[in-house]
């Protein structure tokens, strides 16, 4: 069974600061989605990784795809009120047309 | 484009009511998902259709869950009768055709339902 574990599941700083979360399997994933959800939101599409060590940079959020592509991480540097949400990592399922869901960081800026 | 529209945003029923969710995804996406969220948890799909059939409902509780998208077009969720555990969000998302979970998902905004 795939799984996706997110890590730490809740994480509250101080603008300002950087920080980086984590999406883990022991499964190995063609790509992985990160999603962020804000309070009263679906959850919106950030970016996709599909190759093995790929880094992709959006704005102050850099998303990286382990080499083994059995992992993820989301490093946000200078972290800004606006940056508060849910963050989920998703990833296809090798059986059939599912994506696996993590249960997601929840990220708490304070200004 | 216009996002995928949910209705309602918000109902709260006593367990062993029935509720209805509306859901009309972003014109040409084929796949339709129903998830449910419960606070600070990821999603868990319920139902996928591919046009008007379904390609996956495996986690849905088919005793009291069932959902529609007759036309291959909008879809709805209904629950009856509703357990006080069913208290949750309600997200509806859609995407082209799925071919090995690579198209990413549009969601709709949700309903969070209230069982009391």
């Amino acid at each position: 069974t795939q799984l996706l574990e997110q890590s730490p599941q809740f994480l509250s700083i101080q603008e300002g600061e950087n920080l980086t979360v984590y999406c883990n399997s022991s499964s190995v994933f063609s790509s992985l989605q990160w999603y962020r959800q804000e309070p009263g939101e679906g959850p919106v599409l950030l970016v996709t990784v599909v190759t093995g060590g790929e880094v992709k940079k959006l704005k102050r959020l850099t998303f990286q795809f382990g080499d083994a592509r059995k992992d993820s991480s989301l490093h946000i540097t200078a972290a800004q009120p606006g940056d508060t949400g849910l963050y989920l990592c998703a990833g296809p399922s090798d059986s059939n047309y599912q994506l696996i869901w993590g249960a997601g960081t929840k990220l708490i800026i304070k200004p | 484009e216009a996002g995928v529209a949910q209705s309602p945003r918000y109902k709260i029923i006593e367990k062993r009511q029935s509720v209805a969710f509306w859901c009309n995804p972003i014109s040409g996406h084929a796949t339709l998902y129903w998830y449910q969220q419960i606070l600070g948890q990821g999603p868990k799909l319920l139902i996928q259709f591919q046009n008007n059939g379904v390609v996956d409902d495996s986690q849905l509780p088919k005793d009291r869950f069932s959902a529609e998208r007759l036309k291959g077009v909008d879809s709805t969720l209904k629950i009856q009768p509703a357990k006080l555990e069913d208290s949750a969000v309600y997200l509806c998302a859609s995407s082209l055709a799925n071919r090995g979970g690579r198209p990413p998902l549009h969601f709709g905004n949700g309903t969070r339902l209230t069982v009391t």
